[in-house]
């Protein structure tokens, strides 16, 4: 049973235009969601987090917004630059059981 | 001056054999942890330690085992590979014991074959 789910495998957008990230989940009790960052033959980088008593996180070109009742996440890159093709992962923690529960990714192709 | 590497890169063996993989950090944290990506793409966690201790087990089988020679360093060692075991095993470190799911640094992975 899949507790976060991103379900784009694949995103591709042209370069100066918006990314959006999508990633649900189902565990009510998640309270810390964060985003990770990959390349291939690379380990996930961190990338952003927000804490379920905020609705909204930006960091430069990266904004992650936060619907509980939804039960929802995105990741907004603004604007896309080819150098941010890479896989995103999508986690979310307990801060009780402290396990990350990561999503399967969503490969993101930014075109020149 | 690699935070998190993991040795080897790549790891091809046959059925049956025993292997190690090594995780060093040099970032001063307290937790480590080894991560599984299977061929469905998921990064599920497998065990974590802090400060030497560990704190997390998942239900990975007891042919998996880690090490902690020190606070800096988490082996996986395998036991009996088997063909399922084939994936991308990760390290990874973080500040603290993970309270507040304080963002993981990651290794570059090992790219186990079992054949």
């Amino acid at each position: 049973d899949q507790q976060v789910k991103q379900n784009s495998p694949s995103l591709s957008v042209q370069e100066g235009r918006i990314s959006i990230l999508n990633c649900d989940y189902t565990n009510s009790m998640f309270d810390y969601f964060l985003w990770y960052k990959k390349y291939p033959a690379e380990g996930p980088t961190f990338l952003i987090s927000i804490s379920s008593i905020k609705d909204k996180n930006e960091d430069g070109r990266f904004t992650v917004f936060l619907n509980k009742s939804a039960k929802h996440l995105s990741l907004h890159i603004v604007p896309s630059q080819p150098g941010d093709s890479a896989v995103y992962f999508c986690a979310a923690s307990e801060g009780g059981s402290y396990i990350p529960t990561f999503g399967r990714g969503t490969s993101l192709i930014v075109h020149p | 001056d690699t935070a998190v590497s993991q040795t080897p890169k790549y790891l091809v063996t046959q059925m049956g054999n025993d292997k190690s993989i090594k995780c060093e950090q040099n970032l001063g944290h307290d937790t480590m942890y080894w991560y599984k990506q299977d061929s469905k793409k998921f990064l599920k966690i497998m065990f974590s330690y802090n400060n030497k201790e560990l704190i997390i087990n998942e239900t990975v089988p007891n042919r998996f085992s880690p090490k902690s020679p020190d606070k800096a360093h988490l082996n996986l060692h395998i036991n009996s590979l088997e063909l399922g075991d084939s994936a991308v095993y990760f390290c990874a470190s973080s500040q603290d014991a993970p309270v507040t799911s304080i963002e993981q640094y990651f290794g570059p992975g090992t790219r186990l074959t079992v054949t």
